[in-house]
C-alpha cells in the first residue's frame, strides 16, 4: 500500500519560469488538497477536488497558479511566471470519501520544495 | 490573525520531562487533528478527535479535545529524543467547507539526550 506521492520533491528554477508538479493520492481517495508552506509556519490552504471537480480555491492562489485533477485520479500544480515568494514547500494530501460515523483524516505526500532564484 | 494558536512555538527539554502544547481558536470545528513533521517531510497524522471532551492516546501521547471543540491540547509522559519535530493542530469544517485543514503555526519540539 503506498501513500501519497509528490514529483519532483525539489525544485529550483529561476524568477519568470513555469513549473509544474504532480500529486498521486492514495489509491480510491476522492478528495486532494493541495497546501502551501513557508519556513516556521503550519501549512496553509490553496485548493481542493472532490474527484476531478475543484471546488474550492484560495484567495492565496493568484492567477498564476492553477490546478487540474483530469481524470479524477493524480493531480497537477502549475505557477506560471514564478516569482521569489513562491519559494515554498508544496504539500498535497488526500482523504477517502466521507462516511458518517468515521473519523475525516487526511494524509500527506513528502512535498515538494521549490526555490525560486 | 491566525485562526488556531499553538502554544509555546518552541519547546526545548531534557529527556525524560513532560510536555503540554496546546491549540485555542475561537471557531468551533468539526474534528481536529495533530500532526508530527520532520524537517523536508510532510506532516504525518498522528490522530483525529471528533467528539467534545474526548480524549485519545498514542502511546505516550494524550490528545484532548476540548468539551466546546474549539481547543485541543497534546501531553507528552517521558519524552524522548525520537519525539523531536513540528507538531501541528488542523482544525476542519467538514461538511460546509469540504474539510480543508486550517492548521496553527506549529511547536518546534526538541527533546535533548
Amino acid at each position: 500500500d503506498t501513500g501519497v506521492s509528490q514529483d519532483p520533491r525539489h525544485k529550483i528554477t529561476k524568477r519568470g519560469q513555469n513549473v509544474t508538479f504532480r500529486c498521486d493520492p492514495i489509491s480510491e481517495h476522492n478528495r486532494l488538497y493541495w497546501y502551501r508552506q513557508t519556513l516556521g509556519q503550519g501549512p496553509e490552504f490553496l485548493t481542493y477536488f472532490q474527484n476531478e471537480a475543484q471546488l474550492e480555491k484560495s484567495r492565496l492562489l493568484s492567477d498564476r497558479f492553477s490546478a487540474e485533477r483530469p481524470k479524477g485520479s493524480f493531480s497537477t500544480l502549475e505557477i506560471q511566471r514564478t516569482e521569489q515568494g513562491d519559494s515554498a514547500m508544496y504539500l498535497c494530501a488526500s482523504s477517502p470519501p466521507l462516511i458518517a460515523g468515521e473519523r475525516p483524516e487526511q494524509y500527506f505526500g513528502p512535498g515538494t520544495r521549490l526555490t525560486v532564484t | 490573525t491566525q485562526l488556531l494558536e499553538q502554544s509555546p512555538q518552541f519547546l526545548s527539554i531534557q529527556e525524560g520531562e513532560n510536555l503540554t502544547v496546546y491549540c485555542n481558536s475561537s471557531s468551533v470545528f468539526s474534528s481536529l487533528q495533530w500532526y508530527r513533521q520532520e524537517p523536508g517531510e510532510g506532516p504525518v497524522l498522528l490522530v483525529t478527535v471528533v467528539t467534545g471532551g474526548e480524549v485519545k492516546k498514542l502511546k505516550r501521547l494524550t490528545f484532548q479535545f476540548g468539551d466546546a471543540r474549539k481547543d485541543s491540547s497534546l501531553h507528552i509522559t517521558a519524552a524522548q529524543p525520537g519525539d523531536t519535530g513540528l507538531y501541528l493542530c488542523a482544525g476542519a469544517w467538514i461538511y460546509n467547507q469540504g474539510g480543508k485543514l486550517i492548521f496553527g503555526q506549529g511547536t518546534e519540539l526538541s527533546v535533548k539526550p
